[in-house]
């Protein structure tokens, strides 16, 4: 079985940019989850979808949004990009159980 | 609510040298205790799981790690570390409620492997 797959591997934006990360989760999975990774905050949690619904949400602002397609494949989007949002973003998926299988990342740079 | 502590953001051994990572934990339901490890530019693979099962746990590449509920603990050990090994190690918790799937990390490990 193929892995959690995510484009792009990178992506350099400016500030006030939007982007949009895109997650193939492993065939057969339904749960997507996305991470964001800095030096300073760690593995932070951002959100999970099941089945088109996103079903738990981490503590950032609005402008981090995601969703899922019927396809079980999730993009996450940010707005008006910040300089603090640099970070590798990765992302998870699940089968329901309690194991998550993480993808390569995208490393985002904000300049 | 949950949370990971991990002792020691560095620790470096010889090897052929046992390896330990540091693990506690703060969870108020019984929780799903993981390892993962990360190799540079790379996502987090896992090494090994705890959910509830028996307390020693074996994972890949040689590790495992033992779920101490009095101590709160789930350190990771190696008896033999190998060059390879070399890396940065993450303790995550996960709510064990039904159909939850936030992890909660510790803030990482970078294990250095000495020749």
């Amino acid at each position: 079985k193929a892995g959690v797959t995510q484009t792009p591997r990178y992506l350099i934006k400016t500030r006030g940019q939007q982007v949009t990360l895109s997650c193939s989760p492993i065939s057969g999975h339904r749960s997507v989850s996305w991470y964001q990774q800095t030096p300073g905050q760690g593995l932070q949690f951002l959100f999970e979808y099941f089945s088109e619904t996103q079903r738990n949400k981490g503590n950032f602002p609005g402008r981090f949004s995601g969703r899922q397609f019927s396809n079980s494949r999730s993009e996450m989007n940010v707005s008006t990009l910040e300089l603090g949002d640099s970070a590798l973003y990765l992302c998870a998926s699940s089968s329901g159980g309690r194991v998550q299988f993480f993808g390569p990342g995208t490393r985002l740079t904000v300049l | 609510a949950q949370s990971v502590t991990q002792l020691g953001s560095h620790v470096s051994v010889s090897e052929g040298a046992l390896v330990l990572l540091r693990c506690n934990y703060s969870s108020s339901v019984p929780p799903y205790l993981f390892w993962y490890v990360q190799y540079p530019n790379q996502g987090l693979q896992l090494l090994l799981k705890y959910t509830s099962a028996a307390t020693l746990v074996k994972g890949i590449n040689g590790f495992e790690a033992e779920f101490k509920k009095s101590e709160t603990s789930f350190h990771l050990t190696k008896p033999s570390a190998h060059m390879s090994d070399a890396a940065e190690y993450f303790c995550a918790v996960s709510d064990g409620r039904q159909g939850a799937q936030k992890l909660v990390f510790g803030q990482g490990t970078r294990l250095t492997i000495n020749p």
